[in-house]
């Protein structure tokens, strides 16, 4: 099985622009959970989709969105980013009533 | 509101010695605790779950629901193991999220 894919890996940005970040599950996975990792905060859980519905939504301004799509791929969307942007965003999937167990290597972005 | 502690940032060790990571968490229901790690540019990858109880590259773990506690240890510390380690919680009626503790970097010295 494939893993978990994220792309870009690497992505430069400047402060006010919008970015989009995608995830591939596990083919059969429908849940997919997104981290943000920052060596200051460590990993901090941004939101959970579960067959294209947001279920949990963790502590982050409203700049920060996502949705899933039918074949369980989601995209992530920062708008107007900022300098406390920069970090790397993990992804995670798992399969219906199992904790978030396999990550993807992670899109690390740079704000400038 | 669940959280999990991990009070060292980094702890360094002589390769062959003993190895503690201490992880302590404060949830008021019964929530699965996992250890995860992190090598150099890899991926995280999931080292131990408390339910299954196993070692996983000479690595335990073991629940302490009165100390809140779910340390990781290794007796005899090698050069391979050094990595970031993260505690995390999972608690089914929180939503499907992780809560993960700030990490410990572990430094095995020849």
């Amino acid at each position: 099985k494939a893993g978990v894919t994220q792309t870009p890996r690497y992505l430069i940005k400047t402060r006010g622009q919008q970015v989009t970040l995608s995830c591939s599950p596990i083919s059969g996975h429908r849940s997919v959970s997104w981290y943000q990792q920052t060596p200051g905060q460590g990993l901090q859980f941004l939101f959970e989709y579960f067959s294209e519905t947001q279920r949990n939504k963790g502590n982050f301004p409203g700049r920060f969105s996502g949705r899933q799509f039918s074949n369980s791929r989601s995209e992530m969307n920062v708008s107007t980013l900022e300098l406390g942007d920069s970090a790397l965003y993990l992804c995670a999937s798992s399969s219906q009533g199992e904790w978030p167990q396999h990550f993807g290597d992670g899109t690390r972005l740079s704000i400038l | 509101a669940q959280r999990v502690t991990q009070p060292e940032k980094l702890l360094s060790v002589f390769k062959g010695a003993p190895v503690e990571l201490k992880c302590n968490y404060s949830y008021s229901g019964s929530p699965e605790l996992f250890w995860y790690v992190q090598y150099s540019r890899q991926r995280l990858q999931l080292l131990l779950r408390h339910i299954s109880r196993e070692s996983i590259k000479g690595f335990t773990a073991d629940l302490n629901k009165g100390e809140t506690s779910f340390h990781l240890k290794k007796p005899f510390a090698q050069e391979e193991d050094s990595a970031m380690y993260y505690c995390a919680l999972y608690a089914k009626s929180s939503g499907d999220k992780l809560t993960f503790g700030t990490g410990t970097r572990l430094a095995v010295r020849p």
